[in-house]
């Protein structure tokens, strides 16, 4: 059974922290990593694809595989009362064949 | 621009009456893909398509039709929708399933089946 798990918040961080989310998956064959953002009532936006081990970064943004653990994390630094949204983790499946999404984690900024 | 054109962006229909929502890409994707979102259920699939006339379904297809005769358009069917399918919709596609390439979403459709 492929899965992917989030806590699903409400992760709440004052404005200027670093939000740290997080997500897990059980197949351990899955290759590749995405981070979508989603604005209430909004269609889900792609943040960031991730498909090594180690660290990836753009702009305020980094993500973080370990596929030994499986574990796949976003970190916003200067996090900012726009960036309040719910985070969707997601992956391709081991066989290319679709992709799998987490529940998403709502994240609130607070000024 | 690229997008991923939905349309309509609300509606609400009666139980039983025959509807499709479109979806359109500008892209060349060959990868389309029909989601539902619930309040805490998430994103769930619905059908998808890995290129023309290749279709296949995903968790929840119960209810819903799909044809892709057209790389650009996958459309969405209820042939007799329900009070169960009042849902928001997302069409979303991708270049390929190989590679690093995700989803490009639609804006979405609020069906309301009443």
């Amino acid at each position: 059974q492929k899965e992917v798990e989030q806590n699903s918040g409400p992760l709440s961080v004052p404005e200027g922290a670093i939000a740290s989310l997080n997500c897990t998956y059980s197949d351990r064959g899955s290759q590749s990593f995405f981070w979508y953002r989603q604005y209430s009532g909004k269609s889900p936006e792609l943040i960031m694809s991730i498909y090594s081990n180690g660290d990836k970064e753009d702009g305020r943004f980094t993500a973080q595989l370990n596929k030994a653990s499986q574990y796949v994390s976003l970190l916003i630094r200067d996090s900012q009362p726009s960036d309040s949204a719910t985070y969707l983790c997601a992956l391709k499946d081991n066989y290319g064949q679709n992709f799998v999404f987490g529940p998403g984690t709502r994240l609130s900024v607070l000024p | 621009e690229a997008q991923v054109t939905q349309n309509p962006r609300y509606l609400i229909t009666v139980t039983g009456k025959k509807l499709t929502v479109t979806c359109s890409q500008n892209m060349n994707h060959e990868y389309m893909s029909w989601y539902r979102q619930d309040p805490g259920l998430g994103l769930r699939q619905i059908y998808y398509s890995m290129n023309v006339e290749v279709t296949d379904k995903g968790d929840v297809p119960e209810g819903y039709k799909v044809s892709r005769k057209e790389k650009r358009n996958f459309p969405l069917i209820l042939e007799s929708p329900s009070p169960n399918q009042t849902s928001l919709y997302f069409c979303a596609s991708s270049l390929s399933l190989g590679g690093g390439t995700g989803y490009t979403f639609g804006s979405g459709t609020r069906l309301t089946v009443v």
